[in-house]
């Protein structure tokens, strides 16, 4: 079945790197995406990157793509507290996408 | 330029009745997608339409339906409301026309219903 799934915690200290883990079940997904959710907001795009790709890096983001073992992750450097949210990630199949439950991160000063 | 917009941001139904959400894709943008989020879970796909013709339906009932008008901006209308149907509706835009194939997808700020 299709099923992505992220572990629903994380807490870190401020300028710390996170890391946000995410397993997917498609190996014919093209993108896989990490998304932002702040409270009551919709959701943000913060990176994607195509499937034959291992790795991805956009200034603080690094994402980090294990097609053989379908696990996608992203590393927040420096984190800090406005990084405070919900991170998704999802993999797109065919025309949707499939998301996690969500990763909650937490950064305490 | 601006992203995508969806219309209402909040309204509150009671159960039976029928509503209409709106969104407006990025200029440019022909694919629009619907998702539902149900409050502290990841969003479900509800539709997708891509110059006007539905490509795809998730697993929702009849009582939701959709369309997508020339402009490419698209309604979500959910009619018989229940009390599960409260939820964040996202709308989501993509470029993908036949000649420029990429992975941005973007979503707009939602429209929550609460159904009472």
């Amino acid at each position: 079945g299709e099923d992505v799934e992220q572990s629903l915690f994380l807490s870190v200290r401020e300028g710390d790197s996170s890391v946000i883990n995410c397993t997917y079940t498609d190996s014919s997904s093209t993108y896989l995406y990490w998304y932002k959710q702040e409270p009551g907001a919709g959701l943000q795009l913060l990176t994607y990157i195509f499937s034959n790709m291992d790795m991805k890096q956009d200034q603080r983001l690094t994402v980090l793509l294990n097609k053989k073992d379908k696990h996608l992750s992203l590393r927040i450097a420096d984190t800090q507290t406005g990084d405070s949210a919900i991170y998704f990630c999802a993999e797109i199949i065919a025309f949707r996408l499939i998301f996690g439950q969500g990763t909650e991160l937490s950064v305490k000063p | 330029d601006a992203g995508v917009t969806q219309s209402p941001t909040h309204l509150i139904k009671t159960r039976g009745q029928h509503v209409t959400l709106r969104c407006s894709p990025i200029s440019g943008h022909k694919s629009v997608s619907w998702y539902q989020q149900v409050l502290g879970q990841g969003p479900q796909f509800i539709f997708q339409y891509y110059e006007k013709e539905e490509r795809g339906r998730g697993n929702f009932p009849d009582r939701f339906s959709a369309r997508q008008f020339p402009n490419y901006s698209s309604e979500l209308n959910v009619n018989a409301l229940l009390l599960g149907d409260s939820a964040l509706y996202l709308c989501a835009s993509r470029l993908n026309d036949r000649v420029i194939r990429t992975g941005e997808l973007f979503f707009g700020e939602g429209s929550r219903l609460t159904v009472l």
